[in-house]
């Protein structure tokens, strides 16, 4: 069965300073892997996903992530936080046989001025 | 094209009354899954619709159903309402076609408070 664990329920960095949100899965089969953003009040927000190719994803709001199968791993990544990027980050996995996606318990992000 | 809208966005009812969310996918897209949001259990998979057929199901009580009719909107019902229902509704449609990565798309979601 698939799993995802997103190490951290909350994490806090100062404005400016590099982003990491991790995620590991667990699949049997090749995965789809995906990051939605959820502001408060708000539905989820796409912001990458990796299908197939290129293991470095670049998503929106100068975000990305890279799959490492060695790693199990789809880490999420920003060089510079802004405010503006405070919020809840979900990581989820699925593959081409499941039309589910299994979601970790997601990371408050919270930037420090 | 039109996102996914879901209605009502905000409700207050009563324990014991029952409610019914209406979801409006985004058009073409024949999927349509719920999810249960709270600060305690996090994102929680309710059920899974496509062509008018539940296709996947969380772990939930039978109070909580739902359909889906022939133009890919769907709505979610629960009855005899509890405190612990309270909780954000989300919806997401995807297009869910075979060997296409099943991607999300989510609505705005429904507040949905207790008393």
């Amino acid at each position: 069965a698939q799993s995802v664990t997103q190490l951290g329920s909350h994490v806090s960095v100062s404005e400016g300073a590099l982003v990491l949100l991790r995620c590991n899965y667990s699949s049997s089969v090749p995965p789809y892997l995906f990051w939605y953003v959820q502001y408060p009040n708000q539905g989820l927000q796409l912001l990458l996903k990796y299908t197939t190719g290129a293991t470095l994803v670049k998503g929106i709001n100068g975000f990305e992530a890279e799959f490492k199968k060695s790693e199990t791993s789809f880490h999420l990544t920003k060089p510079s936080a802004h405010m503006s990027d405070a919020a809840e980050y979900f990581c989820a996995v699925s593959d081409q046989w499941n039309y589910q996606l299994i979601w970790g318990a997601g990371t408050k992000l919270i930037i420090k001025p | 094209k039109a996102g996914v809208t879901q209605t009502p966005r905000y409700l207050i009812k009563t324990r014991g009354q029952q409610v019914t969310l209406s979801c409006s996918p985004i058009s073409g897209h024949r999927s349509v899954s719920w999810y249960q949001q709270t600060p305690g259990q996090g994102l929680q998979f309710l059920f899974e619709y496509f062509s008018e057929t539940q296709r996947n199901k969380g772990n939930f009580p039978g109070r909580f159903s739902g359909r889906q009719f022939s133009n890919s909107r769907s709505e979610m019902n629960v009855s005899t309402l509890e405190l612990g229902d309270s909780a954000l509704y989300l919806c997401a449609s995807s297009f869910a076609d075979r060997g296409v990565p099943y991607e999300q798309y989510f609505g705005p979601g429904t507040r949905l408070t207790v008393t």
